[in-house]
């Protein structure tokens, strides 16, 4: 069973729009991690930010994490139709056998030229 | 450096078959993780191996299995083929396990039963 949560289910902007998608999840973890997908291919690494960090940045992304309510929320700034494809977050917690990513449902995103 | 390759893309398999997947991880990484995603269960963790063991195994039946070669390329298996299984089955490579350092994920197998 998938431990995130991911709102809203699907998006749609309008080139050089902000776009945000929100992930809940349900237990402690070590790290978060968003992924994207695009039309069914392979998961790409977008970002990863630590459970004893606040907020990452990486170009047009902006990551936050707030452990006390078990929330992380991907800002993607002045969106391409490029960005159009699924986010994924996903959980990582380490220790012993455990050690696996617990996906999110996903948001679907479409950018309109 | 090279990534993740998957074979093969596409694969259509008769319901009781059974099916082998590859997947070479990226040079230096010991570590493969498989998984499977449908449209009504998402990516669902299926087993990892490290170092030709298997570390790690998801909430799957028996009829998957997998396995790691010494050059830590690896393979699932997937015996007496139900529809259900239709899925894209992605692997992914990471250097200890993730850990925090991330996975690469390969392009996927589409499995189609029919």
């Amino acid at each position: 069973s998938q431990q995130g949560e991911e709102d809203p289910q699907a998006l749609s902007i309008q080139e050089g729009e902000n776009a945000t998608m929100n992930c809940s999840y349900k237990t402690s973890i070590n790290n978060l991690q968003w992924y994207r997908q695009n039309s069914g291919r392979g998961l790409v690494h977008l970002i990863l930010i630590r459970s004893n960090e606040r907020e990452k940045h990486s170009g047009r992304l902006r990551v936050t994490l707030d452990t006390s309510k078990k929330s992380s929320s991907l800002l993607i700034t002045a969106s391409r139709a490029a960005d159009t494809a699924s986010y994924f977050c996903a959980t990582e917690v380490f220790g012993g056998a455990t050690n696996k990513l617990i996906f999110g449902t996903g948001t679907l995103l479409a950018v309109q030229p | 450096k090279a990534g993740v390759t998957q074979t093969p893309r596409y694969l259509i398999k008769t319901r009781g078959q059974q099916v082998t997947l590859s997947c070479s991880p990226i040079s230096g990484h010991r570590s493969v993780s498989w998984y499977q995603q449908t449209p009504g269960q998402g990516l669902q963790f299926l087993f990892e191996y490290f170092s030709e063991t298997q570390r790690n195994k998801g909430n799957f039946p028996g009829r998957f299995s997998g396995r790691q070669f010494s050059n830590s390329r690896s393979e699932m298996n997937v015996s007496t083929l139900e529809l259900g299984d239709s899925a894209l089955y992605l692997c992914a490579s990471s250097l200890e396990g993730g850990r925090g350092y991330g996975y690469t994920f390969g392009s996927g197998t589409r499995l189609t039963v029919v």
